[in-house]
């Protein structure tokens, strides 16, 4: 799977779009982007993943650059609970016959929405 | 999305003793499912891969007689930490695989934190 590159950390303030970004310049034609957010000391919960157009649903938006070496994960009016470890993760379809259905954490970046 | 639990979600035991953390998928079927383990301030390093009914898949670096893996059934996962030691301290975290499920398949626990004294 293609490695990908995330700040450490950045803030928020509360109530504004969080924009996060990554970049994975080596990414290949059928890996997929993901991403997940880790809560202190809870499980991982996904949030949205895409291929090459961006997409939205109920929790964020994902921009994925066109010549997909980068992507944005848009969190349009962060809150508090939005306070977490953000990882982006690019992995091949899982039904592929060539990838596994495996997820390889970063470090990804830590989010503090601020009051 | 689907629920995976994990029990305990906490335990705190003597070093050399062994202990049984249960990962379980509630309202599906789970073929394939994950353990990883975090350390403080650090990311998930996955451990090993089971699927039902097989030997669990260690990765690299992982000790397959001190972390004994047992997928005997579709919705439950037990690793085992034997003879734990202090270094062994960590947050342990089980996902499992929806195979009903296309892209967002996999679910994560909500993590077991096991502390060795």
């Amino acid at each position: 799977d293609a490695k990908t590159t995330q700040p450490t950390s950045m803030d928020c303030a509360e109530g504004r779009a969080a924009n996060l970004p990554c970049n994975h310049s080596t990414i290949s034609g059928n890996e997929y982007v993901y991403w997940y957010r880790q809560i202190h000391s809870q499980g991982p919960q996904y949030i949205i993943h895409g291929l090459k157009n961006n997409e939205t649903n109920e929790m964020a938006s994902l921009i994925i650059t066109e010549d997909r070496k980068s992507s944005t994960l848009i969190l349009p009016h962060a809150t508090l609970r939005d306070t977490a470890v953000y990882y982006c993760i690019v992995r091949v379809f899982p039904y592929s016959g060539a990838g596994s259905y495996q997820l390889t954490f970063g470090k990804g970046t830590k989010l503090s929405v601020i009051p | 999305g689907a629920v995976v639990s994990q029990h305990p979600s906490r335990v705190i035991c003597k070093s050399g003793t062994s202990v049984k953390i249960e990962c379980r998928s509630l309202d599906f079927q789970a073929t394939t499912m994950f353990w990883y383990r975090q350390f403080p301030k650090q990311s998930l390093m996955l451990m090993a891969t089971s699927n039902e009914g097989s030997k669990a898949t260690y990765e690299q670096g992982v000790e397959k007689d001190k972390f004994l893996i047992n997928h005997a059934s579709l919705t439950l996962s037990t690793l085992t930490v034997t003879s734990a030691h202090p270094e062994d301290s960590s947050f342990y975290i089980c996902s499992a695989r929806d195979p009903s499920r296309t892209y967002n398949e996999q679910f994560f626990g909500p993590g077991t934190r096991l502390t060795v004294l």
